[in-house]
């Protein structure tokens, strides 16, 4: 079945340090991917998406372009912030049932 | 629209009590979903509505588990009896019938069997 696959947390950066969250995705036919982010004690929230092949979808100046050819859906921050400070999902929505499956979420933690 | 609606936000209750979380979609969405969020699982999918019919209940943990969507604007997750084990956050999310588009989440039932 569908899956996606993203890099073991927590993350601990700097602030004004670079970001990268890897995720890779199984799924028959072309999903929709998605990056959720949850602050805590609250519920998810979309962050970008990207619907089709070589699409980049940015927001807060995090960017991820999907892949095709590696099915990868990376999540890129060139300068993170303290209240960045949060767990990251990626996702997939499948084409024919249109059910939203989740990656395990990376927790990241931005220092000041 | 003021969102995906759950209530309660924190629900105790004691072993072998019945427990009913609330949802509210998004009014126009086609789709509701159920997730469980634990530290050692993740977020799992237990069931999805399509038009209020479940489509899919193979992620529901056991028999124990039933959700009902009776109209286009309500469901419940009800876990009778409850155990130690089912506590988590018990999310619910909607979404329209149309490819790309996300899910919107609610904010969570926060659940603790003691």
């Amino acid at each position: 079945g569908d899956s996606v696959t993203q890099m073991e947390g927590p993350v601990t950066l700097s602030e004004e340090a670079f970001l990268t969250i890897n995720c890779t995705y199984t799924a028959t036919g072309y999903p929709s991917l998605f990056w959720y982010v949850q602050y805590p004690g609250e519920g998810l929230q979309l962050l970008l998406k990207a619907t089709k092949a070589d699409d980049k979808g940015s927001n807060k100046g995090f960017e991820a372009t999907y892949r095709k050819e590696t099915t990868s859906f990376h999540l890129e921050k060139g300068s993170v912030q303290v209240s960045d400070s949060a767990v990251y999902f990626c996702a997939l929505s499948d084409r024919g049932t249109y059910k939203y499956i989740f990656g395990t979420g990376t927790r990241l933690k931005v220092l000041a | 629209d003021a969102g995906v609606i759950q209530s309660p936000r924190h629900e105790v209750t004691e072993m072998g009590q019945e427990v009913t979380l609330r949802c509210k979609p998004i009014s126009g969405h086609d789709y509701l979903f159920w997730y469980r969020q634990t530290m050692m699982r993740g977020l799992e999918l237990l069931i999805y509505f399509n038009n209020n019919v479940p489509i899919d209940d193979s992620g529901m943990p056991e028999d124990r588990f039933s959700a009902k969507m009776p109209n286009a604007s309500f469901s419940t997750l009800k876990i009778q009896p409850s155990e130690p084990r089912d506590s988590a956050v018990y999310f619910c999310a909607s979404s329209l019938f149309r490819e790309g588009t996300e899910a919107f989440f609610g904010q969570g039932t926060r659940l603790t069997v003691v």
